[in-house]
């Protein structure tokens, strides 16, 4: 049992190049969640997928795309990365997205764009 | 709108003696409270979290944490400190409002054990 995989775990990207996070989850979860974190700000959701089929907006979508493969996938795309872009990745999942609900996260994807 | 405020970016402890590290929340409904735990180039851990019932939550590791309703904080605590525990402490929320569909995280707290 992995829970939470993403790949890759490290990535350099030029401005305007195009990449897409992947994530997995093996736990039968039904929501999954895409956050950024960046020093002394926290996590910041940046869209979520409450289940397969759906995706919704979180509190910073501009830049991002992402599509709910699956049940078990949800990837991240930057169609063209900028350097407010640099980041750390982590995608998470969770039963079934209730208020009291813990999210499991992934290990995360440091991204660097020059 | 919800919020967390974690108002020390560091906090500074010695090991075997008593370590707090703070929170204090804003949401619209009941509060859905959670502590997750960063250790150095790796993802977060799931801590502890309130729902509803007992005031005092024990959690991995040792952790416990106190809800207070009256004051809106959500203090994570540990009797003894080890150096083990030195990592990155997040305080998360989630309300029960209409809208309050995200997970709302604090700026983190930088716990140092000195041996």
């Amino acid at each position: 049992n992995a829970g939470v995989t993403q790949t890759p775990k490290f990535q350099v990207l030029k401005t305007g190049q195009s990449m897409t996070l992947q994530c997995a989850q093996d736990m039968n979860h039904n929501s999954m969640y895409w956050y950024r974190q960046d020093p002394g700000m926290g996590l910041r959701l940046i869209y979520y997928s409450a289940s397969e089929g759906t995706t919704d907006k979180g509190e910073v979508p501009n830049g991002y795309n992402v599509s709910r493969l699956n049940k078990r996938e949800f990837s991240l795309r930057l169609e063209s990365a900028a350097p407010s872009q640099t980041s750390v990745y982590f995608c998470a999942s969770s039963d079934s997205g209730g208020y009291q609900e813990t999210q499991y996260f992934g290990p995360g994807t440091r991204l660097l764009v020059l | 709108a919800q919020s967390v405020a974690q108002p020390e970016d560091q906090v500074n402890v010695a090991e075997g003696n008593p370590l707090t590290v703070k929170c204090t929340y804003s949401v619209s409904g009941n509060p859905y409270l959670f502590w997750y735990v960063q250790y150095p180039n790796r993802g977060l851990q799931f801590l502890l979290k309130y729902i509803t019932g007992d005031n005092l939550v024990k959690g991995s590791y040792g952790f416990e944490a106190e809800f207070n309703k009256s004051q809106t904080s959500f203090h994570l605590k540990k009797p003894s400190a080890l150096v083990s525990d030195s990592a990155l402490y997040f305080c998360a929320v989630r309300g029960s409002g209409a809208g309050s569909y995200q997970l709302t995280f604090g700026k983190g707290t930088k716990l140092s054990v000195i041996p």
